[in-house]
């Protein structure tokens, strides 16, 4: 199984800053199965980056993935209000699928 | 567009059984791999079952390896969880995910739907 583990568990920023966000695989991940979702309070997921840099449909372009092998970023430019959220990494290039244990970006 | 519905939620005693189903519309749902994904209360997300386009293809995670069924009925456009054995650890939003590219099985989660909440208690 691949283990995720994202960094920070939580990040507090204002409106206009840029998120950092990382996400560490306990074994190398090909950049084709790594995704990034965004997850609100009372709402499902959202897809926001598929094969580690590839934005999803309608997706700002505030948003940014890199990395390869066993760390990968989320970048989020000029945070926006409703950004603030918590983030999952997650690999599905092989069974069990994972996730990360999220980040939380919070205003502060 | 494409909309996901799941249904068939509740609360329940230990050691009883419950079977949620997730209705697609918008799209040809049997082009498209399916998984179901849970949520403790203030957890994180834990992926549980994925079912390939046709069904050839299950897997679970080990927690509920021989006591969840996932099931596809591609004629009406609905997946299935069926849970028998349930304990209190499983109790969860559940989540049924489409994968993103047709007829593929390892690919992201691009369309999901608002969940269906699990309690086991007794």
């Amino acid at each position: 199984e691949i283990v995720l583990t994202q960094s920070p568990g939580t990040l507090s920023l204002s409106p206009g800053e840029t998120a950092t966000l990382s996400c560490r695989a306990s074994q190398s991940v090909s950049t084709t199965y790594l995704a990034w979702y965004q997850q609100k309070p009372g709402q499902a997921p959202r897809l926001l980056i598929y094969g580690a840099s590839s934005r999803a449909t309608g997706i700002p372009d505030r948003f940014s993935g890199s990395g390869s092998g066993t760390d990968f970023t989320l970048t989020i430019s000029r945070l926006e209000p409703e950004d603030f959220a918590v983030y999952y990494c997650q690999q599905y290039g092989s069974s069990p699928w994972t996730f990360g244990q999220g980040t939380k970006v919070e205003i502060k | 567009q494409v909309q996901l519905v799941e249904s068939g939620g509740g609360v329940v005693q230990p050691g009883r059984s419950l079977r949620l189903s997730c209705v697609a519309s918008g799209s040809t749902f049997s082009n498209y791999a399916m998984h179901w994904v849970r949520q403790a209360p203030g957890k994180g997300l834990e992926w549980a079952a994925g079912i390939s386009y046709d069904g050839s293809s299950r897997d679970y995670i080990d927690s509920v390896k021989g006591r969840f069924t996932i099931s596809r009925d591609n004629s009406k456009s609905t997946l299935y969880l069926q849970m028998n054995s349930l304990r209190a650890e499983d109790t969860a939003v559940y989540y049924c995910a489409r994968v993103g590219v047709g007829f593929g099985y390892y690919y992201y989660m691009d369309v999901w739907g608002k969940g269906t909440t699990v309690t086991v208690s007794s």
